[in-house]
């Protein structure tokens, strides 16, 4: 089965610095699809950004960007130019690109605190 | 579209009564899921549909935990009886296989306190 591991629990940053969540994975499978989810207080998961195994290059969505590294297994976050509205839990997730495995593990999060 | 919906958004029950969690998934979206949150385990998927069909419930805790989903806009899980050790947030998520890196769209959650 696969497993999704966040060895950091808690990260703080400065505003408009920047700071990067890591995530790193165990799958034997050589497809599949990487996401980053926040949840703020409101509770509400909201995607960041995503990633397919198979594209070598590094998704980014605006101040969001990932650092792929496949055969490390590694998939983390940099959040550039921080603001305060950043502050929330971040979800590292992993799906399956096999038909019929559509299900997300997550890994267990962590909280970002952006300091003004 | 108005994402996906459930129902209530807090639920205070005592133990041993029944709670039914309501989920409308988002229109069109063939695959249906049910996550459970909890400061000690994290996201855990309980059980998920492909076309109102249960594909893989092996997440669902014990007997006392029951999903159906009798129609493709509309969902329910359902606990009986609850338990104090239920208290979570309770997630229903939708996606579309059709896309082929499509993200889950995630409701807001319903918080389950059992007393």
């Amino acid at each position: 089965a696969q497993t999704v591991t966040q060895s950091q629990p808690e990260m703080s940053v400065q505003e408009a610095e920047t700071v990067t969540l890591s995530c790193t994975y165990d799958t034997s499978e050589s497809d599949y699809y990487l996401f980053w989810y926040k949840q703020p207080p409101s509770r509400q998961m909201i995607l960041v950004i995503r990633q397919e195994a198979y594209k070598q290059q590094n998704a980014t969505e605006n101040r969001f960007s990932v650092n792929f590294q496949k055969a490390a297994k590694s998939f983390s976050l940099k959040i550039s130019d921080s603001q305060l509205g950043d502050a929330a839990m971040y979800f590292c997730a992993y799906r399956s690109a096999w038909g019929g495995s559509e299900k997300l593990v997550f890994g267990k999060g962590t909280k970002l605190t952006v300091n003004p | 579209d108005a994402g996906v919906i459930q129902s209530p958004r807090h639920e205070v029950t005592e133990m041993g009564q029944e709670v039914t969690l309501r989920c409308k998934p988002i229109s069109g979206h063939d695959y249906l899921f049910w996550y459970r949150q909890t400061m000690m385990r994290g996201l855990e998927l309980l059980i998920y549909f492909n076309n109102n069909v249960p594909i893989d419930d092996s997440g669902m805790p014990e007997d006392r935990f029951s999903a159906k989903m009798p129609n493709a806009s509309f969902s329910t899980l359902k606990i009986q009886p609850s338990e104090p050790r239920d208290s979570a947030v309770y997630f229903c998520a939708s996606s579309f296989e059709g896309i082929r890196d499509s993200p889950l769209h995630f409701g807001n959650g319903t918080r389950l306190t059992v007393t």
